[in-house]
């Protein structure tokens, strides 16, 4: 089991440059999650997905889209990137949601920097 | 709102002492709270707390939770350098989603 993976690990881009942040679990986990952390901020909900072909905003979706078209399987796409979206990004996995006590499984995080 | 705050934001401390880690949560439908530690990467999971006064327990660490006064604490005896990590209190406020506080930054001194 390798758990949530995270790819790439590291990644610079310059401003107004596209990218796709792949998170992948083996876990048949139904609920997956996209968060960011700053400084001080702690981590804040991107989107989340409760089931394959599922979406829906977090707290801080402006600038990002994603998509879950297999249940293992969690994009997050920057479309325009800004160097406010500079941060760790880390996602996560849960077998259920709010109707059940499980808790959330994180990836290793990928460490973004817009120039 | 949903609301989660940790204190204090940060602490320093000297090996062998005792720690105790505040979370408080301003409630609008109370699932559960739980409690991760993140060293240099990915938070991991210590605790989940449902109901009040049962104290949860893994070697050195414990937590509680009172969902009348609205707090939980974790805490952790004789510390070790190991224990240097930034821990995170998470509220499920029913939903489908978690909601995290700021972190408190523990540093131990040798």
């Amino acid at each position: 089991n390798a758990g949530v993976t995270q790819t790439p690990k590291f990644r610079v881009l310059k401003t107004g440059q596209s990218m796709t942040l792949l998170c992948a679990q083996d876990m048949n986990h139904e609920y997956m999650y996209w968060y960011r952390q700053d400084p001080g901020m702690g981590l804040r909900l991107i989107h989340y997905s409760v089931g394959e072909g599922t979406t829906a905003k977090g707290e801080v979706p402006d600038g990002y889209n994603v998509s879950r078209l297999k249940k293992q399987n969690f994009l997050l796409g920057l479309e325009s990137a800004a160097p406010s979206q500079t941060s760790v990004y880390f996602c996560a996995s849960s077998p259920h949601g709010g109707n059940s006590y499980n808790e959330q499984f994180f990836g290793p995080g990928t460490r973004l920097t817009v120039l | 709102e949903d609301k989660v705050v940790q204190s204090p934001l940060s602490l320093v401390v000297h090996e062998g002492d005792t720690v105790t880690l505040n979370c408080s949560y301003e409630v609008t439908n109370f699932r559960s709270l739980l409690w991760y530690k993140q060293e240099k990467k990915a938070p991991t999971f210590l605790f989940m707390l449902t109901s009040s006064g049962i104290e949860k327990k893994s070697g050195r660490l414990s937590s509680i939770l009172d969902k009348k006064e609205l707090f939980s604490i974790l805490n952790i005896t004789a510390t070790q350098t190991g224990d240097s990590a930034v821990y995170l209190c998470a509220v499920n406020f029913g939903n489908e989603k978690l909601t995290f506080g700021t972190g408190t930054r523990l540093t131990i001194i040798p």
